[in-house]
């Protein structure tokens, strides 16, 4: 993997539905792995940060795990509110920058 | 606490110009940084700046020259303005040089129209 990549592209659950998605990055040269929220019309904001093979994180109902040797992480959202609804990015570091990808665009139906 | 300030939120360019996006924190960060939101694609880094005086280039940093004179400003410049400038800037900053492991503020963005 050349990049950041994340799955799905979108996501629509129902209020209730507990959901996850995925962020695959190279696992070389790898310092940290951040998750951010982006609700529409506003700025991005910082959910995790995540720098140990094994690094679990949880915020209320929204949680996301850490495999560094495989590459990957994911973000776990229990019981789906519709204020979930966003684009969650995820951004591997690699020292002084970031590798952002595409995010997943969460839509939570009432 | 103002956080991160960008200015304009809005502006239209024809080719050509030039002009400055004006990124200002209030946080006393040590680490600024300035993004652009293409569709499709991912939050990509065009400069960024370790500390006042220290700024370095991203993955897209063609067309674009930043300066570091204090530790709240960061402004990005357009010298001459091209429709693949088309795009949404963010500036970001961060805490600390160890960037990796404290995560940004972002401004609100700065939607840029080169026609």
């Amino acid at each position: 993997i050349l990049n950041v990549e994340q799955s799905p592209q979108s996501l629509h659950v129902q209020e209730g539905d507990s959901t996850n998605f995925t962020c695959s990055f190279p696992s070389s040269n790898f310092y940290a792995l951040h998750w951010y929220r982006w609700e529409t019309a506003k700025s991005p904001e910082a959910l995790f940060v995540m720098t140990l093979n094994g690094d679990e994180k949880k915020k209320g109902r929204i949680s996301a795990t850490l495999n560094t040797k495989e590459g990957y992480s994911y973000l776990y959202i229990k019981g789906s509110q519709p204020e979930d609804s966003a684009t969650y990015l995820c951004a591997r570091n690699t020292g002084n920058q970031f590798y952002f990808g595409t995010g997943t665009s969460l839509t939570v139906i009432p | 606490n103002a956080g991160v300030t960008q200015t304009p939120k809005f502006q239209v360019l024809k080719t050509g110009q030039s002009m400055t996006l004006q990124c200002a924190q209030d946080m006393n960060h040590e680490y600024m940084s300035w993004y652009r939101q293409d569709p499709g694609m991912g939050l990509r880094l065009i400069h960024y700046s370790v500390g006042a005086g220290i700024t370095d280039q991203g993955e897209v940093p063609n067309g674009y020259n930043v300066s570091r004179s204090t530790t709240e400003d960061f402004p990005l410049r357009l010298l001459s303005a091209a429709p693949s400038q088309t795009s949404v800037y963010f500036c970001a900053s961060s805490i600390s040089t160890g960037v990796a492991y404290y995560g940004y503020t972002f401004g609100s963005g700065t939607r840029l129209t080169v026609v």
